[in-house]
């Protein structure tokens, strides 16, 4: 069966501090990968997406980058952080087939306090 | 623009009672309709989800309901119980397009 992995669960950082937050997937491949961020009380928005290695698509504008260095690996990146960056970030992962992420996996979240 | 609409924010039911969701949406190139349900501190979890070619979906307890012509939908859990004590989240996906755009959360509460 397929898993997901996220890591750090939890973290604190200073304005202005790196962030590195790193996701894998087991049990698939050439699965399509996805970063999610979750700000407090609200829904969830799109931040990257990948379909392959080096492949990142961007949804929205901001102060963060991702990178896919390995099939099965996803990370979320930040060469300073803002405090507008706190939040709940989610990697998620869709079936190699499934090109229109119609079925997406998400896995336990990342909690990122920018202080 | 937040263009999928949730309400309520929050709900209390009772158990044995009917949960009601709704989500309204604005664009009708939106072709894909999934319900997530997470648990605190937990990632979201497909519940169940709708294309705009049918009206109702129904696994188990948790039905959909699409009104395509009023651009709106709803989850409704029949016979709620404690356990399904969570946040629901609405979503909308445009044809062709690989994001999910999704509704603002709805915090149920189940009392037992």
């Amino acid at each position: 069966s397929q898993t997901i992995h996220q890591w750090p669960a939890t973290l604190v950082q200073p304005v202005g501090s790196p962030l590195s937050l790193e996701c894998t997937v087991e049990g698939t491949s050439n699965p399509n990968l996805y970063w999610y961020r979750q700000a407090a009380g609200r829904g969830l928005q799109l931040l990257f997406y990948s379909v392959g290695i080096g492949q990142i698509s961007s949804e929205v504008p901001q102060n963060l980058s991702a990178s896919r260095p390995q099939d099965r690996q996803f990370i979320l990146s930040s060469k300073k952080l803002l405090l507008s960056d706190s939040g709940f970030y989610l990697c998620a992962w869709s079936p190699p087939g499934d090109r229109a992420g119609n079925t997406i996996y998400f896995g336990e979240g990342s909690w990122l306090t920018v202080v | 623009q937040q263009q999928v609409k949730q309400s309520p924010q929050s709900l209390i039911v009772q158990k044995g009672g009917i949960s009601i969701i709704n989500c309204a949406y604005e664009n009708t190139a939106f072709d894909y309709f999934p319900w997530y349900q997470q648990f605190p501190g937990k990632g979201p979890a497909l519940l169940i989800a709708i294309r705009p070619d049918v009206s109702e979906k129904k696994e188990g307890r948790f039905t959909i309901s699409f009104n395509k012509s009023a651009k709106q939908f709803s989850l409704h859990i029949m016979d709620s119980q404690p356990g399904d004590s969570a946040t629901y989240f609405c979503a909308a996906r445009r044809r062709g397009r690989r994001a999910l755009t999704f509704g603002s959360g709805t915090r149920l509460q189940v009392q037992p």
